[in-house]
């Protein structure tokens, strides 16, 4: 069976950073692109960004650009989000996902909540 | 900025037809975008239906069906269940840069 397991999720203050992660089990973890989405309350996905199998290629939407970054550790089938520099827009529940396509396979998400 | 339009909102009878619609700022979808379909219902996480324009997962049924047509990405239901209702996004890989459309809210009345 497939599961995406996000942790590290909580609330924290404007300024401040957090570490989410996500555990994947049941798939071929190093053989496939790894995404973060968010949702903010009561609104859609967002894509916040994605990492090649061998972690080479990185890519973030613009407005996490040089705040967020993502990373993973094959060996141990682990998918990681380092968010520094927090706004309040930053939050939402995030989703990591990954597999065939990109997106085939969803974890039940964390919440931030970045609020003073 | 790529902006992703879909429909707000559709309402379609039980065991009816409906298509849904996905379009990008940048012009006209083609497959080269890889269009991704999801189903979200209240309070889970999205479940991916379609991906690479047309192909289904394991797990999605037949009457789910996607397709370009007039220059967008499409999803048509065929013979809508009452618990097809639920809101619906695409996805568009875009080089560098995936975006999610809004949303479709499509209900079953």
């Amino acid at each position: 069976e497939v599961q995406l397991v996000e942790s590290g999720g909580g609330l924290v203050q404007p300024g401040g950073s957090l570490r989410l992660s996500c555990a994947a089990s049941g798939f071929s973890f190093s053989s496939y692109w790894m995404t973060w989405v968010r949702q903010a309350p009561g609104k859609g996905l967002e894509w916040v960004a994605n990492i090649k199998e061998d972690g080479s290629e990185k890519y973030y939407v613009d407005s996490v650009e040089g705040r967020f970054t993502i990373s993973r550790d094959n060996a141990k089938n682990l998918l990681y989000l380092q968010m520094d520099s927090l706004r309040g827009e930053d939050t939402a529940v995030y989703f990591c996902a990954g597999g065939n396509s990109g997106c085939e396979y969803w974890g039940q998400g964390t919440l931030v909540t970045v609020s003073s | 900025q790529t902006v992703v339009t879909q429909e707000p909102s559709l309402t379609v009878s039980p065991g009816g037809t409906v298509t849904l619609t996905c379009a990008s700022s940048t012009g006209a979808v083609t497959s080269g975008f890889y269009p991704n379909w999801f189903q979200q219902k209240p309070g889970q996480p999205p479940r991916a239906l379609i991906y690479s324009t047309f192909n289904r997962h394991s797990w999605t049924p037949a009457r789910f069906s996607g397709s370009l047509l007039g220059g967008k990405a499409a999803l048509t239901l065929s013979g809508v269940q009452p618990e097809d209702e639920a809101e619906y996004y695409c996805l568009l890989l875009h080089p560098g840069a995936w975006v999610f459309g809004g949303g479709t809210k499509l209900t079953v009345l």
